[in-house]
């Protein structure tokens, strides 16, 4: 089936350690999205990608860095996770950007502590 | 700076009545996007709003946009369980000609959790 698959879908870490967030689409669309949902917030943009190895920042990239060397994969790294990034991971996708509403992964659930 | 208030963040209500979620914003936006996102799950899109005046319907949910007023309005009409949910409101700002730069914004509200008592 197509869709936007998400994993791991909860995962506990330690501050200081390394994570990815992997993030896999079979629509084939060009537009992949990371957003983060915090409690009191709605969901910022952290980062997103037009194509492959194109990505660019959106409101809150600072600690995380993303990578798309297949059209299909998007996967999000902390590199050194801080427990402000504990959080809602949802990755997403759309065929042009945000100009029309984009499909949403079931999200993973971060914890670091 | 884009920036989007929604309220009530949280509206508990019984079944069978009516009400209405308000999505403000503080600069002019390209179009308004309405989500739901039930616990635990994804978001998944409801509406679609471009120009001011704009309205659409799907059953129970009746989504419209004033641009002019910066405003939008979720209206729930004779409320059933199965609409509890969380509903968030996003708006675009895009100023790209062809495609999406850093330029362009989706800023989302903080979401209305909306609990419908049997």
């Amino acid at each position: 089936d197509a869709g936007i698959t998400q994993s791991p879908r909860y995962k506990i870490t330690e501050t200081g350690r390394q994570v990815t967030l992997m993030c896999h689409q079979t629509w084939s669309h060009s537009y992949m999205f990371w957003y983060r949902q915090d409690l009191g917030h709605g969901l910022r943009l952290i980062y997103y990608s037009a194509a492959a190895d194109i990505t660019d920042k959106g409101e809150v990239p600072d600690g995380y860095v993303v990578s798309r060397s297949k059209t299909e994969n998007f996967p999000l790294t902390l590199e050194s996770a801080t427990r402000s990034q504990t959080s809602v991971y949802f990755c997403a996708s759309s065929e042009s950007g945000i100009s029309q509403p984009q499909h949403f992964g079931d999200g993973t659930r971060l914890s670091i502590l | 700076e884009l920036k989007v208030e929604q309220n009530p963040l949280f509206l508990s209500m019984q079944e069978g009545k009516n009400y209405t979620i308000y999505c403000n914003y503080s600069t002019t936006s390209d179009r308004l996007y309405w989500y739901r996102q039930d616990p635990g799950k994804s978001l998944e899109s409801l509406f679609v709003l471009l120009s001011n005046g704009a309205v659409k319907q799907e059953g129970r949910l009746m989504a419209s946009l004033d641009t002019k007023a910066r405003l939008s309005t979720l209206h729930i009409t004779a409320a059933v369980h199965d609409l509890s949910a969380t509903y968030f409101c996003a708006v675009v700002r895009i100023r790209a000609s062809l495609g999406m730069n850093r330029d362009d914004k989706i800023i989302f509200g903080k979401g209305t959790r909306l609990h419908i008592l049997p």
